[in-house]
């Protein structure tokens, strides 16, 4: 079975500052996806990034980018000039394709931005 | 575009009754659905698949008898709580996917907003 594991429960950061969340996984399989999900306090689930498993080039969305280390099945979420918006809980989440389609969360990262 | 609702979005109901929560896609249709749960601070916990036209598939250790999902259409997924207790109360969030996108896009999960449900 596909584990998730987010290693850090909580961050800060300074507004405008950079932030990086870890996330690893455990899965046999060479055909996946990843993805980063934001919870902010209202508890809207909201997609910021994915990441096709076949694909080398790291996924950026604006401010937000990954480092996806296939080998080392690392997934970590780069947020770039943090902004107060980005206060919310981050979850990392992996998906194999045909099994489902099921989505397997870590455990989240609350960060917290700074004023 | 890919916009989830659901309803309500919170709701007090009595010990022993019944309630339903609605999921609903406004603008793409979906045959998968999907029921988490979620307790305050911690991650979502998979309940149920909804598929439409057929059974839900649910997931180790959920009551399909207490927790009732039904797929009537191509956008609508319902979720009963009979016979509530206490120990229900919780944060329910359903998502549903867009297959009809293209590459990777397929795989997305959208999410409703959730439906906070207390038993008293």
């Amino acid at each position: 079975a596909q584990t998730v594991t987010q290693s850090q429960p909580e961050m800060s950061v300074q507004e405008a500052e950079t932030v990086t969340l870890s996330c690893t996984y455990d899965t046999s399989e060479n055909n996946y996806y990843l993805f980063w999900y934001k919870q902010p306090p209202s508890r809207q689930m909201i997609l910021v990034i994915r990441q096709e498993a076949y694909k080398q080039q790291n996924a950026t969305e604006n401010r937000f980018s990954v480092n996806f280390q296939k080998a080392a099945k690392s997934f970590s979420l780069k947020i770039s000039d943090s902004q107060l918006g980005d206060t919310a809980m981050y979850f990392c989440a992996f998906m194999k394709p045909g099994y489902g389609n099921k989505l397997v969360f870590g455990a989240g990262t609350i960060l917290r931005v700074k004023s | 575009g890919a916009v989830v609702s659901q309803h309500p979005s919170r709701v007090i109901c009595k010990s022993g009754t019944s309630v339903k929560i609605e999921c609903r896609s406004l603008d793409f249709q979906a045959t998968t659905m999907f029921w988490y749960r979620q307790f305050p601070k911690k991650s979502l916990m998979l309940m149920a698949t909804s598929n439409e036209g057929s059974k839900a598939t649910y997931e180790q250790g959920v009551e399909k008898d207490k927790f009732l999902i039904n797929h009537a259409s191509l956008t609508l997924s319902t979720l009963t709580v009979t016979s509530a207790h206490p120990e229900d109360s919780s944060f329910y969030i359903c998502s549903a996917r867009d297959q009809t996108s293209k590459g990777g896009g397929a795989y997305e999960q959208y999410f409703g907003p959730g439906t906070r449900l207390t038993v008293t």
